[in-house]
């Protein structure tokens, strides 16, 4: 069965420092990996996918299939990126639907 | 840019009721859908539409849910006898085709079954 899991629900850093939210996954097949943010009160907006190996906002993520990873990780935090930052699953065997993990509510402190 | 709009933005309602959550979809998308998200939890799928039609549902949409697309432009869900423990955040989502680009989601509507 697909599942998605995010470890930490909050994460606190300082502006500046380096932030890694974690994402592991399980399922079975090739799947394919998000990064979805949500800001407050605003909708979920997506922030990257694995497929398209781009930066967005200086967050990157590498899906690593051997640890079933697709951690996010950005070197240098910022106040803005304060929100709530969801990882979600999709796939053939799931159909057009996405699995999300719960999410992990991250704090920049100036 | 293009949005999903939901309404109402919260909706208070009374063990029992039906409520109506509605949702304009994105103008050219085909394929529509609705998540759930209880206080503290995951997003989840509940269903997908497609073709005037339920394409897929997960276990979380019983018989007290429905959907409907009236009018060619909203995109309803329906709970007919509301549970306390309907109260969540429904997010509407629709995209342009089977795949994920341009899958996206509204703003969402918190019900709060009272």
């Amino acid at each position: 069965a697909q599942r998605v899991t995010q470890p930490e629900k909050l994460l606190s850093v300082f502006k500046g420092a380096p932030v890694e939210l974690k994402c592991n996954y399980s399922y079975s097949g090739s799947p394919e990996l998000f990064w979805y943010v949500q800001y407050s009160r605003q909708r979920l907006q997506l922030l990257l996918r694995h497929i398209s190996r781009e930066s967005i906002k200086g967050f990157t993520a590498d899906l690593n299939k051997g640890e079933t990873s697709f951690h996010l990780k950005k070197p240098f935090a910022q106040e803005e990126d304060s929100a709530m930052y969801y990882c979600a699953l999709s796939g053939r065997n799931t159909g057009n639907q996405f699995y999300f993990g719960t999410g992990t509510s991250l704090t920049v402190i100036p | 840019e293009p949005e999903v709009t939901q309404t109402p933005s919260h909706q208070v309602t009374q063990m029992g009721q039906e409520v109506i959550l509605r949702c304009v979809p994105i103008s050219n998308h085909l394929y529509f859908y609705w998540y759930r998200q209880i206080l503290g939890q995951k997003v989840e799928f509940l269903v997908s539409f497609y073709n005037n039609e339920i394409s897929e549902k997960s276990e979380i949409f019983d018989d007290q849910f429905s959907v409907e697309r009236p009018d060619g432009s909203n995109f309803t869900l329906k709970i007919r006898s509301t549970k306390l423990e309907d109260s969540a955040m429904y997010f509407c989502a629709s995209s342009p085709g089977q795949g994920f680009w341009g899958y996206t989601f509204g703003s969402g509507t918190r019900l709060t079954v009272v």
